[in-house]
């Protein structure tokens, strides 16, 4: 079965740069989620999208920014980079199988992002 | 805020032991609660969910019952066995509003199957 796709699996940064983080969601799933998790850290929510609109928003930076495409793939853009944005970055989908109930969350297998 | 606690690990025991991981939640209204497990390098996997009172959810053996008045999701495995070696992360999410929120962690417990 088809699942959740991200890309880059890893990525090296310097400060002050910029990354941008692609996920692409499993066919049919609306709703895309994107976490962060530190190293021995539970992941933090951060921001979800459904129907190519922002649906919820969690502890995302203000440095940070996301969007949901036509196709339903995800980009998260990360500007200004900090040493402590270096973590695994998880991206999420669902369906939705009726209002109020997005169904389950699939996670993709995470971009490990280093900042040096 | 909502918030999960878990019981810290690491968590070390024998195969064929019997496990316990302990999970309680602080939330407003009907959260539905997750049992998530992440193997080394890999994603979360959904192990088991509940999503009202009293339901049990159950996968593979491990088990979690859906608390309301001790507020209390805690996992179970009557035999554990190596293979089960991994984090395991207690979730939760609300629906408020039609939403797609985002779960809730706990800090997720480490469990080491040792042979």
């Amino acid at each position: 079965a088809a699942g959740v796709i991200q890309s880059p699996r890893h990525l090296i940064k310097e400060k002050r740069e910029t990354a941008t983080l692609k996920c692409y969601p499993i066919p049919r799933h609306d709703t895309v989620y994107w976490y962060q998790q530190g190293p021995g850290q539970d992941p933090q929510f951060l921001i979800s999208f459904y129907e190519k609109m922002q649906s919820d928003k969690g502890s995302i930076p203000d440095r940070f920014s996301a969007q949901q495409f036509s196709d339903y793939h995800s980009e998260l853009n990360m500007s200004s980079l900090e040493l402590g944005d270096s973590a695994l970055y998880f991206c999420a989908s669902s369906f939705r199988e009726a209002p109020g109930a997005p169904g389950e969350q699939y996670f993709g297998p995470g971009t490990r992002l280093t900042v040096t | 805020g909502d918030s999960v606690t878990q019981m810290e690990g690491p968590v070390t025991l024998s195969e064929e032991a019997f496990l316990t991981i302990n999970c309680t939640y602080t939330a407003t209204g009907y959260p539905s609660l997750f049992w998530y497990v992440q193997y080394p390098g890999e994603g979360l996997q959904l192990l088991l969910k509940a999503t009202k009172a009293d339901d049990k959810g159950s996968n593979k053996g491990f088990e979690a019952t859906y608390r309301k008045e001790t507020t209390s999701f805690h996992l179970e495995k009557g035999s554990v066995q190596v293979s089960d070696s991994a984090v395991y992360f207690c979730a939760l999410s609300q629906y408020s509003g039609g939403g797609a929120d985002g779960l809730t962690f706990g800090k997720g417990t480490h469990l080491i199957i040792q042979p």
